[in-house]
């Protein structure tokens, strides 16, 4: 069965950064293309990165690009994403994914991720 | 960016009884490789969102098949027959045939 559990969120202030991680397991992680897809309180799912494979490729929308990193340690099956410069306009239930070719197959609970001072 | 316009915004449905979604995108979703990207989701009450039909008409893995997917370039449906309790949520759909991949803003399935 394919799990993922996201980690790391919590409430930070406007500037500052977080990490979150999402822990997979019951599938091969090295073969899967990898995301993170995130929901506003009461809003609707946006993207908000996509990794390749091996994690020499990686692609972001503009709301989040130069800002957020995300990356991926294939020996311990482990997703990241690195926010940087936190605005209010990033909290969210941050979701990670795995790719089933380039859309979300299957999705971890979410972890949120509060901005504010 | 492509826009994804879905309607309704809500759907009152009586249980046992077939609906309708509609999502329409601004350009056409028609991939260089003759692929068309447009899937469908299902976010439950308190759970994050599942995949139901990707590429317009494919069920994924133990979708039962009173969900069904149809549509081409810019329009497309959702339909759902019988509807049962467990089918109450909000249905997204999502197209990545081009960047940004960006979603519809989601329909509201509810018992009448």
């Amino acid at each position: 069965e394919v799990q993922l559990v996201e980690s790391g969120g919590g409430l930070v202030q406007p500037g500052r950064s977080l990490k979150l991680s999402c822990a997979a397991s019951g599938f091969t992680f090295s073969n899967y293309y990898m995301a993170w897809v995130r929901q506003a309180p009461k809003k609707g799912l946006e993207w908000v990165a996509t990794i390749s494979t091996s994690g020499s490729r990686t692609y972001y929308p503009d709301s989040v690009k130069g800002r957020f990193t995300i990356s991926r340690d294939n020996a311990k099956s482990s997703l990241y994403l690195q926010m940087n410069s936190l605005k209010s306009e990033d909290t969210a239930t941050y979701y990670c994914a795995s790719l089933l070719y380039n859309w979300f197959a299957y999705w971890g609970q979410g972890t949120l991720v509060t901005v504010s001072s | 960016d492509v826009l994804m316009t879905q309607t309704p915004v809500s759907l009152p449905v009586s249980l046992g009884g077939q609906v309708s979604i509609s999502c329409r995108s601004s350009q056409s979703l028609v991939h260089s490789d003759g692929n068309t990207y447009l899937h469908w989701y299902l976010q439950k009450p308190g759970q994050s969102p599942q995949l139901l039909i990707y590429r317009v008409s494919n069920r994924f893995s133990g979708v039962p098949d009173r969900f069904s997917g149809s549509g081409s370039g810019t329009d497309f449906t959702l339909k759902i027959s019988r509807v049962e309790p467990e089918d109450l949520g909000v249905y997204y759909c999502l197209q990545s045939t081009h960047f940004p991949l960006t979603f519809g803003s989601g329909t509201k399935l509810e018992i009448k």
